[in-house]
């Protein structure tokens, strides 16, 4: 089974406005984190906001936020007031560690392509 | 702070080739890890080094991938022989520890085509 599932393979945003990429996780593990990042095409991965399981409030970093529903396993990234420079690749993911310390691997999902329109 | 260090960019062989990579981490980063990228999906883990120790390399096809880490640093990627699906960007990343909240910093990556 997928572990991240990202349902929007690619997605215009008009600059300016505010547009929200979909991400679902599977853990049946207590502690997790959840990450997002930006690839342009020169090709570096950019990483841009962290969820820890436990924390109650969403995360946010300057334009970015994330709408976390803990129960719906669901972490989506909402970018406000979107530029030109904002048109990449977006992935989501996921790390599980148990409560001895052990951590597993970064868990990416296949990514959302962004285009923002003049 | 000079970021993670990846050559060469880009890389053509011909299947059964050798290649090698080479990636040199932020400084002070303890942790590095190589992953591959596939055409149209995310990265996935292939090795994970803590230091100069192997933290995890259960997806690295050991018949055909070795990595090393000597003295803890700079690390190498290799692949021998190369088939065809061995097409990836092969990407360098480090973060100060392992620790699961822990930033993991990418480097811009190694594009190879084997034909």
């Amino acid at each position: 089974a997928q572990k991240i599932t990202q349902t929007q393979p690619g997605m215009f945003v008009q600059e300016k406005e505010a547009v929200t990429l979909d991400c679902t996780y599977d853990t049946s593990d207590q502690s997790y984190g959840l990450f997002w990042y930006k690839q342009p095409s020169s090709g570096e991965m950019i990483f841009l906001i962290y969820q820890g399981s436990y924390d109650e409030q969403n995360a946010t970093e300057g334009r970015y936020s994330l709408n976390f529903q803990k129960a719906r396993k669901s972490t989506n990234l909402v970018i406000s007031a979107s530029q030109l420079g904002d048109s990449a690749m977006y992935f989501c993911a996921m790390r599980e560690w148990n409560y001895g310390g052990s951590q597993g691997n970064l868990i990416f999902g296949k990514g959302t392509k962004l285009s923002v329109k003049p | 702070e000079a970021g993670v260090a990846q050559s060469p960019r880009y890389k053509i062989i011909e299947k059964r080739q050798s290649v090698a990579f080479w990636c040199n981490p932020i400084s002070g980063h303890a942790t590095l890890y190589w992953y591959q990228q596939i055409l149209g999906q995310g990265p996935k883990l292939l090795i994970q080094f803590q230091n100069n120790g192997v933290v995890d390399d259960s997806q690295l096809p050991k018949d055909r991938f070795s990595a090393e880490r000597l003295k803890g640093v700079d690390s190498t990627l290799k692949i021998q022989p190369a088939k065809l699906e061995d097409s990836a960007v092969y990407l360098c990343a480090s973060s100060f520890t392992s620790g699961g909240g822990d930033e993991q910093f990418f480097g811009p990556g190694t594009r190879l085509t084997v034909l």
